[in-house]
């Protein structure tokens, strides 16, 4: 029983387009989200993160959308960049929980050059 | 600033053997997570120390493990007997609190055979 999911196992994108990676959630406790991005043969690195009390982070070209009502996160990625081929980790936790996360099954981006 | 370290990085054994698995945080984090990833599947939630207590062990999935972070700071994981499906990347994370996100190893790869 799944309670991150993303459905998308992998995902192509031309060089300079946008990349728009999706993650659902059924857990209605979950109150902070992350996105992580690995490597093969390296441990996840922290990308961007948002708080249930937004509906929108931006760094760089990095944006998440977090739609609460629809238990749903999106990591828009623009423009893409070769070097951003990885798999994407979605995660959430409850915020009583501290870092206990919950990750879901990742998806792997391939940015063409 | 070193980040999160984990010995061995490969680690092949025998169905009913032991094995011992380090993680060293970075330096004054408190917090220390592991995680794992088996055949390719979601990452899993494992355990969690603050310092040297459990925090939440929820995660491990039966008594042939057993994680230890004595004086808080590095920590071992154990697995006694190993099984079959024991094999996977085990991550360890650290971070400074709960509340900020967690950086990552680069993980333990372990064949059972």
């Amino acid at each position: 029983d799944q309670q991150v999911k993303q459905n998308s196992p992998s995902l192509s994108v031309q060089e300079g387009r946008i990349s728009i990676l999706n993650c659902d959630y059924t857990n209605s406790m979950f109150d902070y989200f992350l996105w992580y991005k690995k490597y093969p043969a390296e441990g996840p690195t922290f990308l961007i993160s948002i708080s249930s009390i937004k509906d929108k982070n931006e760094d760089g070209r990095f944006t998440v959308f977090l739609n609460k009502s629809a238990k749903h996160l999106s990591l828009h990625i623009v423009p893409s960049q070769p070097g951003d081929s990885a798999v994407y980790f979605c995660a959430a936790t409850p915020d009583n929980y501290g870092q206990n996360f919950v990750f879901g099954p990742g998806t792997r981006l391939s940015v063409l050059p | 600033e070193a980040g999160v370290t984990q010995f061995p990085s490969h680690s092949v054994i025998e169905k009913g053997q032991t094995v011992t698995l380090r993680c060293d945080p970075i330096s004054g984090h408190d917090n220390l997570y592991w995680y794992r990833r088996v055949m390719g599947k979601e990452i899993k939630f494992l355990l969690h120390f603050v310092k040297e207590s459990k925090q939440d062990e929820s995660g491990m999935p039966n008594n042939r493990f057993l994680a230890e972070r004595t004086g808080g700071t590095y920590s071992t994981l154990k697995v006694q007997p190993a099984e079959l499906e024991d094999s996977g990347v085990y991550f360890c994370a650290s971070s400074r609190t709960s509340g900020t996100e967690a950086f990552f190893g680069q993980g333990t790869r372990l064949t059972v055979v």
